[in-house]
């Protein structure tokens, strides 16, 4: 069963706009992490926030940690063509990954 | 770059019959992991292995589904016999040992059973 639920499904934007999409899950975890897959690929690791942090950047990435809630939000500043992806939002308990359904993302030239 | 290799890429096979799929992780990465990704869903944990060990199967339909890694280095999926419902994406990924949290994932195989 999968632990994360990713909202929106979909999103389609101009290229130059932010995109941002939420994580929600269950159970407690030790980090949350989220992953990008081009059509057809394997998934890359994006960036890890840690459960004892709350915000986290890295290049053109923000995402933020709100364990009370058991939410998570991925933002893309200034979207490019090729950020056209499936994201995903992964909890971590003991090594172990639980993956969402995740959020497709389309950005229009 | 190391990465993790995978194969077959693409596998068409009908159903019954057996199939197998291969993954060589990362140099000296102790722990691998074998996903299934169905189409539209997010990667499900079927199995984890450290080294030769399986740590955790529990999501693995042991009826159909057997994993190995023998010699604690390169792993083997199979499934025999193939259904229908068993088309999808089949992902290995792999980490370093101790505290090291990233997984790094190969390409998948990609089955599809008629």
């Amino acid at each position: 069963s999968q632990q994360g639920e990713e909202d929106p499904q979909a999103l389609s934007i101009q290229e130059g706009e932010n995109a941002t999409m939420n994580c929600s899950y269950k159970t407690s975890i030790n980090n949350l992490q989220w992953y990008r897959q081009n059509s057809g690929r394997g998934l890359v690791h994006l960036i890890l926030i840690r459960s004892n942090e709350r915000e986290k950047h890295s290049g053109r990435l923000r995402v933020t940690l709100d364990t009370s809630k058991k939410s998570s939000s991925l933002l893309i500043t200034a979207s490019r063509a090729a950020d056209t992806a499936s994201y995903f939002c992964a909890t971590a308990t003991d090594y172990k990954l639980s993956f969402g359904a995740g959020t497709t993302v389309t950005v229009r030239a | 770059e190391a990465e993790v290799a995978q194969s077959p890429r693409y596998k068409i096979t009908e159903k019954s019959q057996a199939v197998a799929f291969w993954c060589d992780p990362i140099s000296g990465h102790a722990t691998l992991y074998w996903y299934r990704q169905i189409l539209g869903q997010g990667p499900e944990l079927l199995v984890q292995f450290q080294d030769e060990s399986v740590v955790d199967d529990s999501q693995l339909p042991k009826d159909r589904f057997s994993a190995e890694r023998l010699k604690g280095v390169d792993s083997t999926l199979k499934i025999q016999p193939a259904e229908l419902g068993d088309s999808a994406m089949y992902l290995c990924a792999s980490r370093a040992s101790g505290r090291a949290i990233e997984q790094y994932f190969g390409p998948g195989t990609r089955l599809t059973v008629t």
